[in-house]
């Protein structure tokens, strides 16, 4: 069945460091491809998605690109701040309403 | 402001005493689902409903109950706790677009139950 796999945290980074969060996934026809962001205390938020091959999504200073020939979407970001601590999660639109989501990797930045 | 609302934020209760968590949505979708959230396992869908009087079971709908009898509303039953289900629970919302088209899902802020 389809599925998301992502890299296990937490993730410690210095303030303006570079930032990589791995994500996988497998996934039958044509998935749309998600990064939500879960701050603390707080619901999930969709931080950036990607509806097709070849595509990139970005906000806030993130970006992912849909790679279809390695099934990955990644999400990268050139400079942290301490305000972008949180889990991160990615997520794959399979068919029709349902969303699977990957474990969630936690990202902490220290100022 | 769009929003989607969930009721209490935290809940202790114990074994056996049924409970209602309310989800209510003001963007008009006809999607609505609910999820637990465990560590390490993300989260998991436990019913969904794609409008009024449809539902349906998710990943994980043993224990659960829900019920859909207004666009706007989707509460979230458990009939007989169990210190199992103890768990992050998120109520969601999206446009009918589905999300293998790009349609965002929406969330509720949590609600931390805990069953003793």
């Amino acid at each position: 069945g389809d599925s998301v796999t992502q890299m296990e945290g937490p993730v410690t980074l210095s303030e303006e460091a570079f930032l990589t969060i791995n994500c996988t996934y497998t996934a039958t026809g044509y998935p749309s491809l998600f990064w939500y962001v879960q701050y603390p205390g707080e619901g999930l938020q969709l931080l950036l998605k990607a509806t097709k091959a070849d595509d990139k999504g970005s906000n806030k200073g993130f970006e992912a690109t849909y790679r279809k020939e390695t099934t990955s979407f990644h999400l990268e970001k050139g400079s942290v701040q301490v305000s972008d601590s949180a889990v991160y999660f990615c997520a794959l639109g399979a068919g029709g309403f349902k969303t699977i989501f990957g474990a969630g990797t936690r990202l902490f930045v220290k100022a | 402001e769009a929003q989607v609302t969930q009721n209490p934020r935290y809940l202790i209760t114990v074994t056996g005493k049924k409970l209602t968590v309310t989800c209510s949505q003001n963007m008009n979708h006809e999607y609505m689902s609910w999820y637990r959230q465990d560590p390490g396992l993300g989260l998991r869908q436990i019913y969904y409903s794609m409008n009024v009087e449809v539902t349906d079971k998710g990943d994980v709908p043993e224990g659960y109950k829900v019920s859909r009898k207004e666009k706007r509303n989707f509460p979230l039953i458990l009939e007989s706790p169990s210190p199992n289900q103890t768990s992050l629970y998120f109520c969601a919302s999206s446009l009918s677009l589905g999300t293998a088209n790009g349609a965002e899902a929406f969330f509720g802020q949590g609600t931390r139950l805990t069953v003793v």
